[in-house]
């Protein structure tokens, strides 16, 4: 099945860093999607990403979509403790299932 | 309803019983996921319904679990003679179809502990 790699696990960051989570393909995708859990709560949809070379913006969060559509990366500018929660990418295979990362868990220290 | 709705919201029960979570997705969404994610960790596909097409239980970790869907409606997981280790959350998503870029949406969960 689908598989996609997701770097780093965790990520601790001082309030006003930035932080970037990095996910990984060995096969080009069709598209991947952003999703942000809080402590305690459920995944959300962020984003999605479909085209080569893709960049889109949501105030201080960047995502990117390889050239090649085999990787993606979610960068935030300037964190603020807001940020902090699990922050997972997802592709979807032709079939139709959805296949996460495994997360990049972010701390901010106020 | 406006979201994904599960239910119970916790559940707790003796090892060996029997439980059964429900979820109901959005309205005329026609896709469903259940994931098990245990404390700290990520998601845990268990298995995908969408539309009629045969369910995708590649992720059912035994025979313990099993799951059903009434139509394009609610779900109900089942776990038979639980086991500590099944003590986790289990969420739920529904998206509107398998189209890739159909987002999902996911339940607040259900968190079961098995003593």
């Amino acid at each position: 099945g689908q598989q996609v790699m997701q770097i780093p696990q965790y990520q601790h960051v001082q309030e006003g860093e930035d932080f970037t989570t990095y996910c990984n393909s060995s096969t080009t995708l069709s598209n991947i999607q952003w999703y942000k859990q809080r402590p305690g709560g459920h995944p959300v949809f962020l984003i999605q990403l479909v085209k080569s070379g893709e960049v889109k913006k949501q105030k201080r969060l960047t995502f990117q979509f390889g050239e090649a559509k085999k990787n993606s990366s979610l960068h935030i500018t300037a964190t603020q403790t807001t940020d902090v929660g699990t922050y997972f990418c997802a592709v979807r295979s032709t079939l139709g299932r959805l296949y996460f990362g495994r997360g990049t868990q972010l701390t901010v220290w106020p | 309803g406006a979201g994904v709705s599960q239910s119970p919201s916790n559940k707790v029960t003796e090892k060996g019983k029997d439980v059964e979570l429900r979820c109901d997705p959005i309205s005329g969404h026609t896709a469903l996921y259940w994931y098990r994610q245990r404390l700290g960790q990520g998601l845990e596909f268990l298995i995908y319904f969408q539309g009629n097409s045969a369910p995708d239980k590649s992720g059912l970790p035994s025979d313990r679990f099993s799951a059903e869907r009434t139509g394009e409606s609610v779900s109900t997981l089942t776990i038979q003679r639980t086991q500590q280790e099944d003590s986790a959350v289990y969420l739920c998503a529904s998206s509107r179809g398998e189209q890739l870029s159909y987002e999902q949406y996911f339940g607040p969960g259900t968190r079961l502990t098995v003593t």
